[in-house]
């Protein structure tokens, strides 16, 4: 597609379940990243991969949560025992190149942890 | 920790009215700017991406400015219409291979 595309777009589920969040960026796109904005907070950063490697996933809240990109391309995200707090909205984003190009999000996966 | 600000954080306008609303970053270490716009139930959209002391970017009625010595961005739209409302994030880069820092946000509501 021409978009960075997310699925599921909404999704409910039980505290302690597990849920997988996917991501297929824009077409050559080699950076991708994902952020989440919970109710009252800003857009905050979990995780960045530059092609299937991540060099930085400081942002990632706890070990309940991991993402692993394959090919270059599709990402998933993936929160185990889910929580509460878990709840927000959760964005991915890529890049097309390292330095100073925009980038470029999906509508993002609605969780909500009931 | 890089700390990005934006305010203020809500900002209701009557439909013709001009605004403007502000967004702090690091003096230090700065590579670039970045404004969305992000529409309920849409994905968030760029704006601009600003890079040099001084610069002032126009798209429409929207325009922006930065100042990257004291470490501040305007964004400021002209003639607000309904379908401006939405919130509006700035996001500050210090360097082209770094994830971008965020700030809250401004959510804009235009009355008709």
């Amino acid at each position: 597609g021409a978009g960075v595309s997310q699925s599921p777009s909404n999704k409910v589920t039980e505290k302690g379940k597990d849920v997988e969040l996917r991501c297929d960026p824009i077409s050559g796109h080699t950076a991708l990243y994902w952020y989440r904005q919970s109710l009252g907070q800003g857009l905050e950063f979990l995780i960045y991969f530059q092609g299937n490697s991540a060099p930085d996933k400081s942002g990632l809240p706890s070990d309940r949560f991991s993402a692993e990109r394959t090919g270059g391309s599709v990402s998933t995200l993936t929160i185990q025992r889910t929580q509460q707090e878990d709840s927000a909205v959760y964005l991915c984003a890529s890049r097309p190149a390292l330095s100073g190009n925009t980038i470029y999000f999906g509508e993002g996966s609605w969780l909500t942890v009931v | 920790i890089l700390n990005v600000e934006q305010s203020p954080q809500s900002l209701h306008v009557q439909e013709g009215d001009s605004t403007n609303f502000t967004c702090s970053f690091p003096s230090s270490n700065f590579y670039a700017l970045h404004w969305y716009r992000w529409e309920t139930a849409k994905s968030p959209e760029a704006l601009f991406v600003m890079t040099l002391n001084g610069d002032e970017k126009k798209k429409g009625r929207i325009s922006a400015t930065l100042n990257t010595k004291e470490g501040y961005s305007y964004l400021y739209i002209k003639g607000s219409q309904p379908e401006d409302s939405a919130t509006y994030l700035c996001a500050f880069g210090n360097s082209g291979n770094t994830p971008l820092v965020f700030g809250k946000g401004t959510r804009l509501s235009v009355i008709a």
